[in-house]
């Protein structure tokens, strides 16, 4: 099946520091998401991207749909001690007889902030 | 809050068992998604019912099924458990338009199979 690829895995960081990541796939989407999900919780939707070239924020959060259509990345800045968690990429393809597919997601970027 | 409501939040059975998980997608949404959560597979798709039809399917296997109901919840049914099947499931919901691609997740449903 199709493969996101997110990296880093993991960041440890100091609050306050600025965080980038991104996703790559071999293949299109037509949409990018970006969750986050925190212990015993399901993933919480933080910003969804439609356009190639795309630039969205939410609040200390900004991602970009890549022109390419396949890859996106992810920057939070000035990160406090609640940014921390994983976060996940997700891409979505509408194919041209109309169907689509579930999200495909990425394995994840744990952030660990020290303060 | 996602507003999606997950039942029950924990479920411990053992092999070749057959289990149901259950979801209520937000007030308004039509479509609704579950998907597998594993360490070693992370977050797959499994399969996609919209207004009482199936949509999509992903990795799904053969001993699953769902289904969704004329008031728009949705089971997962589960059978001949395996030791593999323990994982977390979440049930997602999406609201028509934007290609209902903006999902939102329960809290899920931790499966132990012993």
């Amino acid at each position: 099946g199709q493969q996101l690829n997110q990296s880093p895995q993991s960041m440890f960081i100091q609050e306050g520091e600025d965080v980038s990541m991104n996703c790559t796939s071999s293949s299109i989407f037509n949409t990018w998401l970006w969750y986050k999900q925190d212990p015993g919780e399901g993933p919480v939707l933080l910003i969804a991207l439609y356009k190639a070239g795309e630039l969205t924020s939410n609040g200390r959060l900004t991602a970009q749909f890549g022109i390419t259509r396949k890859d996106s990345f992810l920057n939070i800045s000035a990160s406090i001690p609640s940014d921390v968690g994983i976060y996940f990429c997700a891409g979505h393809r509408r194919y041209s007889g109309g169907g689509a597919d579930g999200l495909t997601f990425g394995k994840g970027t744990h952030l660990i902030i020290q303060p | 809050d996602s507003g999606v409501t997950q039942t029950p939040k924990h479920l411990i059975t053992a092999t070749g068992q057959r289990v149901t998980l259950r979801c209520s997608p937000r007030s308004g949404d039509l479509s609704v998604y579950w998907y597998q959560q594993s360490l070693d597979q992370g977050l797959q798709f499994l399969i996609q019912y919209y207004n009482g039809e199936e949509r999509a399917k992903g990795n799904i296997l053969e001993r699953f099924s769902a289904q969704q109901f004329p008031d728009l919840h949705s089971e997962l049914n589960l059978s001949s458990l395996e030791l593999g099947d323990s994982a977390l499931y979440f049930c997602a919901s999406s609201a028509p338009g934007r290609g209902e691609t903006e999902a939102f997740f329960g809290q899920g449903t931790r499966l132990t199979v012993v």
